[in-house]
C-alpha cells in the first residue's frame, strides 16, 4: 500500500540552527500539506501546495519558516533559525485533487535545545 | 473562528466496555467530519469520514455520527480492546482545510 514518506523521523537541533524536513507524497497526489502538532494539541496547518504552487500559507511563520515543492512532487520544509517553541511533530499529508481524504505520513519529531 | 473541541480529554475503561467520544465544532458549514487515530509518536490514521450529507458511518466496531445543526459528532467504539488504546482526533473539513480538535487519549485496560 502506498504511503507518505517523511524524513528524518527524529531531529534534535540547537536553538538558532537551521533544520529541514522532507516529504514524499503518495504518487499521483497533487495536493500536499505540512502540519505542526505541538504535544497535547491537534495538528495545525502550516502550508498547502497544489502541484508546485502554494495555495495557503497564512499560518506559516514566514520570518523563519519556508516551504517548497519545486517539481510538484516531494517537498521540503525549512526552519531557520530554530527556536525552542518550534519543538513539535511536523506532519506531511497528501490527497488526490477532487477527493476529501488526506493521507498522513509518520511525521518528524523535532526537539530544539 | 473555526474551533473544534473534544471531550473528554482522557478516558480509561476496562476491556470490553462500549464507549463514546465527543467532538463539537463552532462553524456548522463543514464539508465533512473526519476521525483519526494517532498512536504515540506516530502519524495519523484515518478511521472514518462522514460527508455533510450523511448522518453516520460505520467501520467494524466503530460508528461515527454527525449532527451539523448542533455542531456535534460522536465516535462510538463497541467492545473496546487494549489495542484500541491511542489518541483519537476529530477534524472538521472546511473546503481544503482540516481543523483539528486536541484529541481524546483512550486507555483500555486488560
Amino acid at each position: 500500500e502506498a504511503e507518505v514518506a517523511q524524513s528524518p523521523r527524529y531531529k534534535i537541533t540547537e536553538k538558532s540552527q537551521a533544520v529541514a524536513f522532507w516529504c514524499d507524497p503518495i504518487s499521483g497526489h497533487a495536493t500536499l500539506y505540512w502540519y505542526r502538532q505541538i504535544l497535547g494539541q491537534g495538528p495545525e496547518l502550516l502550508v498547502q501546495f497544489q502541484d508546485e504552487s502554494v495555495v495557503d500559507d497564512s499560518q506559516l511563520p514566514k520570518d523563519r519558516f519556508s516551504a517548497e515543492r519545486l517539481k510538484g512532487v516531494d517537498s521540503t520544509l525549512k526552519i531557520q533559525p530554530a527556536e525552542l517553541g518550534d519543538s513539535a511533530m511536523y506532519l506531511c499529508a497528501s490527497r488526490i485533487t477532487g477527493t476529501w481524504e488526506q493521507y498522513f505520513g509518520p511525521g518528524t519529531r523535532l526537539t530544539v535545545t | 473562528k473555526q474551533e473544534v473541541t473534544q471531550i473528554p480529554a482522557a478516558l480509561s475503561v476496562p476491556e470490553g466496555e462500549n464507549l463514546v467520544l465527543n467532538c463539537s465544532f463552532t462553524d456548522s458549514a463543514i464539508y465533512n467530519l473526519q476521525w483519526f487515530r494517532q498512536d504515540p509518536g506516530k502519524g495519523l490514521t484515518s478511521l472514518l469520514l462522514i460527508q455533510s450529507s450523511q448522518r453516520e458511518q460505520t467501520s467494524g466496531r466503530l460508528n461515527a455520527s454527525l449532527d451539523k445543526s448542533s455542531g456535534r459528532s460522536t465516535l462510538y467504539i463497541a467492545a473496546s480492546q487494549p489495542g484500541d488504546s491511542a489518541t483519537y482526533l476529530c477534524a472538521a473539513v472546511y473546503g481544503n482545510k482540516l481543523v483539528f480538535g486536541a484529541g481524546t487519549i483512550l486507555r483500555v485496560k486488560s
